[in-house]
């Protein structure tokens, strides 16, 4: 079957860094993405990984491990606006198809 | 703003009722994706149309049904509604070229009464 689990929550203070980690088992794998999702509004991209290694951009950076079917999104100088759900998704075949989510961690970041 | 539209924005209605659901891709995306988002469960994949032609298909209801028009706009159309159908509808789009990063619009609230 086809599964991704991250963490349902995470709480966090302006400033510090959070890392949030997704595991994946899917029949085959074509890339891993993280979208930002705000309360009722809608995903947006924010990083693709399909090599293993860590992806910088910005504050936010991904990592990837295929061995371990594991990946993480670091934020770093967290901000109040970073409130908000982010969901893991995988490609598990080739590009054009749908991607599978996870249920998303909601993160608060508090003053 | 990711460049896809989804009309409308929100849609309150009755039980046994039917809606369509309305989507314009980006300009150039050929690939129009619909999902589900309820409070309990993640973004469920529904259907996938390719330039006009069902591609993949999800965990979609036999009561649901969706087309992709010549212009690449899509519509879903959600028939016998049920209360639990009330949810957030998300169309996404790609270019399927390269990685396959997908666009998605605003969202259709959708209540069942």
């Amino acid at each position: 079957g086809q599964n991704i689990d991250q963490p349902t929550e995470m709480t966090a203070t302006e400033g510090a860094i959070v890392q949030i980690n997704c595991t994946y088992q899917t029949s085959g794998f074509n890339g891993l993405f993280w979208y930002q999702q705000h309360a009722g509004e809608a995903p947006t991209f924010l990083s693709y990984n399909v090599l293993d290694g860590l992806e910088e951009k910005g504050r936010f950076s991904s990592f990837l491990s295929r061995s371990k079917g594991y990946s993480y999104l670091l934020l770093k100088e967290l901000q109040m606006k970073d409130s908000a759900s982010y969901l893991c998704a995988v490609s598990p075949n080739q590009a054009g198809t749908a991607l599978i989510f996870g249920k998303g961690t909601t993160l608060s970041v508090s003053s | 703003d990711s460049g896809v539209t989804q009309t409308p924005k929100h849609l309150i209605t009755a039980t046994g009722q039917r809606v369509t659901l309305r989507c314009s891709p980006r300009s150039g995306d050929l690939s129009v994706y619909w999902y589900q988002q309820s409070l309990d469960q993640g973004l469920q994949f529904l259907i996938q149309y390719y330039n006009g032609e069902e591609r993949a298909k999800g965990n979609i209801l036999e009561r649901f049904s969706a087309q992709q028009f010549p212009d690449l706009h899509s519509e879903l159309n959600l028939s016998s509604l049920e209360l639990g159908d009330s949810a957030l509808y998300f169309c996404a789009s790609s270019a399927d070229r390269g990685r396959e990063t997908q666009y998605f619009g605003p969202g259709t609230r959708l209540l069942v009464l």
